[in-house]
């Protein structure tokens, strides 16, 4: 059965660097979306992504994060200067794109520690 | 803005007994319901989702899920907990327009006792 795969599965990087989370969705999959979970709270909405571009950010995403998908399999994520509140479970997650088909298939999630 | 809400945080049953998990949604429009379940160290797996048609909805692992409009809620039950249910389980609404981004509950954990 396809599914959502995310690299790496830990990442632990210091304050201030840049760090790129990467997905590959499932194939023929149009939507794309990443969503975090900081320890012992709910998973958040970030951003989605369709057609090449963002079609919904949250206030959580904001200049520091970006979004790409650079190829027709790998779907990106960038922090481009990691702060502590950071650290969290980041999962990608992506859905057909047909009408009625809106349920989404997460990956396993990164563990990210900002140090 | 579309929420939802998971009064119990924690949840205890016995293997063998039945369980029914609590989810209630605020949306303005016809809702589309989802239940999750995350074990430890693992993503989010889906278990049943919910558009529309028949209130009664059926998904994996044995679980079902009840929309009910009048009581804004979507509770997920099994009949018969098995030990490997124990997980933490979250509900889930989709946002109106095309991208349908889901708002996620706070969850509930399932603990099985033997």
């Amino acid at each position: 059965e396809p599914e959502v795969t995310q690299t790496p599965s830990h990442q632990v990087t210091q304050m201030g660097q840049e760090v790129i989370l990467r997905c590959v969705p499932i194939s023929n999959h149009l939507y794309f979306y990443w969503y975090r979970q900081i320890l012992g709270q709910k998973v958040e909405f970030l951003v989605s992504f369709y057609n090449n571009e963002i079609s919904e950010k949250s206030e959580i995403f904001d200049d520091q994060f970006s979004v790409e998908r650079p190829d027709g399999s790998n779907f990106t994520l960038k922090i481009r200067s990691t702060k502590l509140e950071d650290s969290a479970m980041y999962f990608c997650a992506s859905r057909p794109g047909l009408a009625g088909a809106y349920e989404q298939y997460f990956g396993p999630g990164t563990r990210l520690t900002v140090t | 803005a579309q929420s939802v809400t998971q009064p119990d945080i924690h949840i205890t049953v016995s293997e063998g007994a039945s369980l029914e998990l609590r989810c209630n949604y605020s949306y303005g429009a016809t809702p589309y319901l989802f239940w999750y379940v995350q074990s430890p160290g693992q993503g989010l797996q889906l278990l049943l989702k919910y558009f529309s048609g028949d209130t009664l909805v059926q998904g994996i692992k044995g679980f079902e899920a009840e929309f009910k409009r009048s009581q804004s809620s979507f509770n997920l039950r099994k009949p018969s907990v098995h030990w490997s249910d124990a997980a933490e389980y979250f509900c889930a609404v989709g946002a109106p327009g095309s991208a349908r981004q889901l708002t996620f509950g706070s969850g509930t954990q399932l603990t099985v006792l033997p």
